[in-house]
């Protein structure tokens, strides 16, 4: 069964540097998105992203976040300067169809960011 | 405003036993989806299901959307089923974001 794959697994930053988080949708999907979890906490929807535009995002997704497709499979998160209260697991999701259309979203393993 | 509520927050169960977690949403959804979050902190899929009853060998979800809640049964309970369920939900009216409760923690003792 497809998936939707992540890298890295983990990664440890020192605050202010940039960090660089990547998925690979599953390969017939046309929405992707990035939500994060801090540790405890709920799981939060970042952004949305279709036809290699931000299609929504939410109030934490403010200017040092930047989202790209790059390529035709691969789908990044850009923290620019991160922050302590960066520190999350980060999870990609991609969804086949339009929102429009009742459709699962399929998440990936996700990617343990710590910001020291 | 737009919330999804999960209870009980916390349950410890003897292995065997079956248990009933329950899901709220204050709106209208399209979209609803069941997760276990394991150790690792993987969110595993375990079902989509914006309405109707669907089965998964010992795991069954039911989701009654006109009255807005939908609830996950476990039953014969084993130890792998410790961890978090999720319910998240995306909402009518046009966004594409998953709205996710806070989460029910399950504890499954041998």
């Amino acid at each position: 069964e497809p998936e939707v794959t992540q890298t890295p697994s983990h990664q440890v930053t020192q605050m202010g540097q940039e960090v660089i988080l990547r998925c690979v949708p599953i390969s017939n999907h046309l929405y992707f998105y990035w939500y994060r979890q801090i540790l405890g906490q709920k799981v939060e929807f970042l952004v949305s992203f279709y036809n290699n535009e931000i299609s929504e995002k939410s109030e934490i997704f403010d200017d040092q976040f930047s989202v790209e497709r790059p390529d035709g499979s691969n789908f990044t998160l850009k923290i620019r300067s991160t922050k302590l209260e960066d520190s999350a697991m980060y999870f990609c999701a991609s969804s086949g169809r339009s929102h429009l259309y009742q459709e699962t979203q399929y998440f990936g393993p996700g990617t343990r960011l710590l910001v020291l | 405003g737009i919330q999804v509520e999960q209870s009980p927050p916390d349950l410890i169960l003897q292995e065997g036993a079956n248990s009933t977690l329950r899901c709220n949403f204050s709106d209208s959804v399209n979209n609803l989806q069941w997760f276990h979050q394991n150790p690792w902190g993987q969110l595993i899929n375990l079902f989509y299901i914006p309405s109707g009853t669907k089965q998964n060998g010992r795991l069954s979800a039911t989701t009654v959307a006109t009255e807005r809640y939908s609830l996950l049964y476990i039953s014969s309970s084993q130890t792998t089923d410790s961890g978090v369920y999720f319910c998240a939900v995306k909402f009518q009216g046009g966004s594409e974001k998953l709205v996710f409760g806070k989460g029910m923690k399950l504890t499954v003792n041998p």
